[in-house]
């Protein structure tokens, strides 16, 4: 079975600091990714996936993730956060892609951003 | 973008009483949706996998009994938890499988449903 693991739980940057939250996935197959966010009060949104190409995916926001095969990871990067960047996000795995789509999420990391 | 709708975004009951919840996608067809569970302070635990016209695949642990899953059309799909217990007491978000064209492959969140059994 897929699992994803977010090692940061809760991360706390001033505003301008540069952000990388980690995402670990287990499965040697083909791998679809995900980042998705979810602002106080909202629902989930996708940020930005990765299904094949260029490793390096930029998404929404000014945030950009990298896959990386050999290490099973897909960190979420974004070089200078702002306040409004508060919020929880999730990694989310697909190893089904072009079947029935069974995405596994990661426990979450909540950032907060101080002004 | 591709919207998912769910109704209601509260609901309160009592004890042994039932509840449904709609899921909908409003600007396009899913033939496939996702009913999850989000316990507070945790990630979102996939429930059951709901296709159109079919009865739904439900994840290991969850009670197809207790939890009710009808997709009766391309664009809804129902959850009802029958004899509702506190312990039913969680936040339910659906998703939708958007597939071809760029959304291929992505899922569209809706706002969740708050559910509290008293």
């Amino acid at each position: 079975a897929q699992s994803v693991s977010q090692h940061n739980h809760h991360v706390i940057l001033s505003e301008a600091a540069s952000l990388e939250l980690g995402c670990n996935y287990s499965y040697g197959g083909t791998v679809n990714l995900f980042w998705y966010v979810q602002y106080p009060g909202q629902h989930l949104q996708l940020l930005l996936k990765y299904f094949s190409g260029d490793p390096l995916v930029k998404g929404i926001k000014g945030f950009e993730a990298e896959f990386i095969k050999s290490k099973f990871s897909f960190n979420l990067r974004k070089p200078s956060v702002q306040w409004s960047d508060t919020a929880e996000y999730f990694c989310a795995v697909n190893s089904n892609p072009g079947g029935y789509q069974k995405v596994t999420f990661g426990t979450g990391t909540k950032l907060q951003v101080i002004p | 973008g591709a919207v998912v709708s769910q109704h209601p975004s509260r609901v309160i009951c009592k004890s042994g009483t039932s509840v449904k919840i709609e899921c909908r996608s409003l600007d396009f067809q899913a033939t496939t949706m996702f009913w999850y569970r989000q316990f507070p302070k945790q990630s979102l635990m996939l429930m059951a996998t709901s296709n159109e016209g079919s009865k739904a695949t439900y994840e290991q642990g969850v009670e197809k009994d207790k939890f009710l899953i009808n997709h009766a059309s391309l664009t809804l799909s129902t959850l009802t938890v029958t004899s509702a217990h506190p312990e039913d007491s969680s936040f339910y978000i659906c998703s939708a499988d958007a597939r071809g064209g760029e959304n291929y492959n992505e899922q569209f969140f809706g706002p969740g449903t708050r559910l509290t059994v008293l």
